[in-house]
């Protein structure tokens, strides 16, 4: 009953450093997403996927590289960590279907840069 | 990416009734009207979504204009745990979710 995982929960990032934030889900999705969600604001989405193999970029997308080698994860990698990476990341996965799926939200990832 | 507009907050007390509003004037016929909510420090979490027909489930209920312009998501009874940001989203197939802004409700005991 795990549904969408998110590690780590929290991380503190010193600019110019990489990482990877970790997304896995156990339902057979096809489609998988990456957002961020600054405060007080709504969630914008990075990247997302349809497939194993298959990404594309979302609104905001500068700064973060994505890859889908398997149906079940979707790593987002900050590159080189700046200030205004500093967010909350949400991973989501949902089957694609006619537009009448639900989507599945992770609980978030917080992350610092400093 | 049609877009919605809701209002940026509504209050409302414990135990009655809330009829949230979202305006999508510029909707096209295989946009399926979906909504979610945000609890405070948790992820989103999938409400109701419709077509055309209004729409019951076990956490609200959804109903369209006949014209698809608006639509309203309505909390029979609310309770604190309803107390969050709710977005209403249109989606299309193999389409992503944009969210806006979303409508933060306050509910008063």
């Amino acid at each position: 009953n795990a549904g969408v995982t998110q590690t780590p929960k929290f991380q503190v990032l010193k600019t110019g450093q990489s990482m990877t934030l970790q997304c896995a889900q156990d339902m057979n999705h096809e489609y998988m997403s990456w957002y961020r969600q600054d405060p007080g604001m709504g969630l914008r989405l990075i990247h997302y996927s349809v497939g194993a193999g298959i990404t594309d970029q979302g609104e905001v997308p500068n700064g973060y590289n994505v890859s889908r080698s398997t149906t079940e994860d979707f790593p987002l990698r900050l590159l080189s960590a700046a200030p205004s990476q500093t967010s909350v990341y949400f991973c989501a996965s949902g089957d694609l279907g006619q537009g009448n799926t639900e989507a599945f939200f992770g609980q978030g990832t917080r992350l610092t840069v400093v | 990416d049609a877009k919605t507009t809701q209002p940026n907050s509504m209050e409302s007390n414990e135990e009655e009734p809330v009829h949230l509003p979202c305006n999508h004037s510029t909707i096209s016929g295989t946009d399926y009207i979906h909504w979610y909510r945000q609890l405070p420090s948790q992820g989103p979490e999938y409400v109701i979504h419709g077509l055309t027909s209004n729409v019951n489930n076990r956490m609200a209920s959804l109903a369209i204009a006949e014209d698809r312009k608006s639509s309203t998501l309505i909390l029979h009874r609310a309770t604190l745990r309803d107390a969050a940001v709710y977005y209403c989203i249109l989606r299309k197939y193999g389409n992503k979710l944009v969210f806006g802004a979303g409508t933060i409700l306050r509910v008063k005991s």
